[in-house]
């Protein structure tokens, strides 16, 4: 089975940093997805971990622990336009190994 | 420009009726998936389909079905027999890497579909 793991909401204020956490449990492992979806929208793409460390992609950046089963996406100089859900999901290795699993997703409200 | 295409973005239907919902993409993308999306329960996998003629069930495919007679087009049927149908449907489509079994990049969904049963 998978199970992945992540707060349910978490607030911040304008300007701050935030860091949303995701631990995953997988029968395989081949990549983590984060994805940022504002309210009654589609998942937009944000980040792509496949090797241990830190990628980083403007105020956006995303880590990974492969060993540790752990990701977390850091978001910088918050705006109120990032509140939105944070979703992080895991390509694992079921029969035909294509399909991502989502974890339930992280609320973000910026507040000014 | 490429892109997804769900339709319809609204949907009404009363108890006991089938209804279909429409997944159109110009990307070329092989792999196809539907997902949905309640309150709290983040994504979860409907069916997905790698290749024409070919599709699997995901983790909640009972009361669903799904047809790929095109490369670009992946209709979901919400049937009678799916108890608790009201949701927000997502599809979405990737690119295969190197044929089946394996996928890169990310994942381009539609604008989704918001089924309400009356």
């Amino acid at each position: 089975g998978q199970n992945i793991d992540q707060p349910t909401e978490m607030t911040a204020t304008e300007g701050a940093i935030v860091q949303i956490n995701c631990t995953y449990q997988t029968s395989g492992f081949n990549g983590l997805f984060w994805y940022q979806q504002h309210a009654g929208e589609a998942p937009t793409f944000l980040s792509y971990n496949v090797l241990d460390g830190l990628e980083e992609k403007g105020r956006f950046s995303s880590f990974l622990s492969r060993s540790k089963g752990y990701s977390y996406l850091l978001l910088k100089e918050l705006q109120m336009k990032d509140s939105a859900s944070y979703l992080c999901a895991v390509k694992g290795r079921d029969q035909a190994g294509t399909a991502l699993i989502f974890g339930k997703g992280t609320t973000l409200s910026v507040s000014s | 420009d490429g892109g997804i295409t769900q339709s319809p973005k609204y949907l009404f239907r009363k108890e006991g009726q089938n209804v279909t919902l429409s997944c159109e993409q110009n990307l070329n993308h092989d792999a196809m998936y539907w997902y949905r999306q309640d309150p709290g329960q983040g994504l979860r996998l409907i069916y997905y389909s790698q290749i024409v003629n070919d599709f699997q069930k995901g983790d909640i495919a009972e009361g669903y079905s799904v047809s790929r007679e095109k490369k670009e087009s992946f209709p979901l049927t919400v049937t009678s027999a799916q108890k608790n149908p009201t949701a927000f449907y997502l599809c979405a489509s990737c690119r295969l890497a190197g044929g089946k079994g394996s996928i890169t990049g990310e994942l381009f969904f539609g604008e989704g579909s918001r089924l309400t049963v009356l």
